[in-house]
């Protein structure tokens, strides 16, 4: 069964830190594509990053919002997926979602549960 | 960036309807489209890939169509597990994008 498990929100004061975990199971972490969507409260989807696999290059590529603050990465020998994120706005608050693009379809087909991040002083 | 943009934002229809969601971009993306489906509290959960190709898994009552810039998600004969947001998504080029949602609600 795959499972993606997010971890690492909380309540962040504007200008602060935060890096935001995704431990993925049940597939071949290694070869997938991965990316980070966020939602702000009662509002749609938004992309943010996408980091390629280590085989494939590792191409990363943001969200204009996000581009100069927010980093994603991947230790593939932990099956993990990361986001840093540095100055945070009130505006970054959402629920952070870690989703696979497990056979490399361009598509996002396995999600987390997301873990949400409230930019507040 | 490419903008997507769904019609109508919210549906209201009763189980058993067919319904319709349609979604436009703002220039061609060929056949790059997804669908996903969102409950309340939940995780994005995918439909649709390629406009027309179901993921494994989804009822067949699901169907999508289009290509170019104008793309159709069809949901033929409703039931109350499809009472939910949905939300079209580009992968033609970077940025991703997702239109801005359509909810189907219970008439």
């Amino acid at each position: 069964e795959v499972q993606l498990v997010e971890s690492g929100g909380g309540l962040i004061k504007p200008g602060g830190s935060l890096r935001l975990s995704c431990a993925a199971s049940g597939f071949t972490f290694s070869h997938a594509w991965m990316s980070w969507v966020r939602q702000a409260p009662g509002k749609g989807l938004e992309w943010v990053a996408q980091i390629g696999s280590t085989t494939d290059g590792g191409t990363i590529d943001y969200a204009a919002p996000v581009k100069g603050r927010f980093t994603i990465s991947r230790d593939d020998s932990k099956n993990t997926l990361y986001l840093q994120i540095h100055n945070l706005k009130t505006e970054d608050s959402a629920v952070y979602y870690c989703a696979s693009d497990s056979m490399v379809r361009g598509v996002l087909d396995y999600w987390g549960q997301g873990t949400l991040v409230t930019v507040s002083s | 960036d490419i903008q997507m943009t769904q019609s109508p934002s919210t549906l209201s229809a009763s189980v058993g309807d067919s319904v319709t969601i349609t979604c436009r971009a703002s220039q061609s993306i060929t056949s790059y489209l997804a669908w996903y489906q969102q409950k309340p509290g939940k995780a994005p959960k995918l439909l649709i890939f390629k406009a027309s190709t179901l993921e494994r898994g989804v009822p067949s009552r699901f169907s999508g169509s289009g290509s170019g810039t104008e793309f159709t998600l069809s949901i033929g004969s409703l039931q109350p597990d499809d009472f939910a947001t949905y939300y079209c998504q580009q992968y033609n080029s970077y940025p991703w994008t997702f239109g801005q949602g359509t909810k189907v609600e219970i008439k």
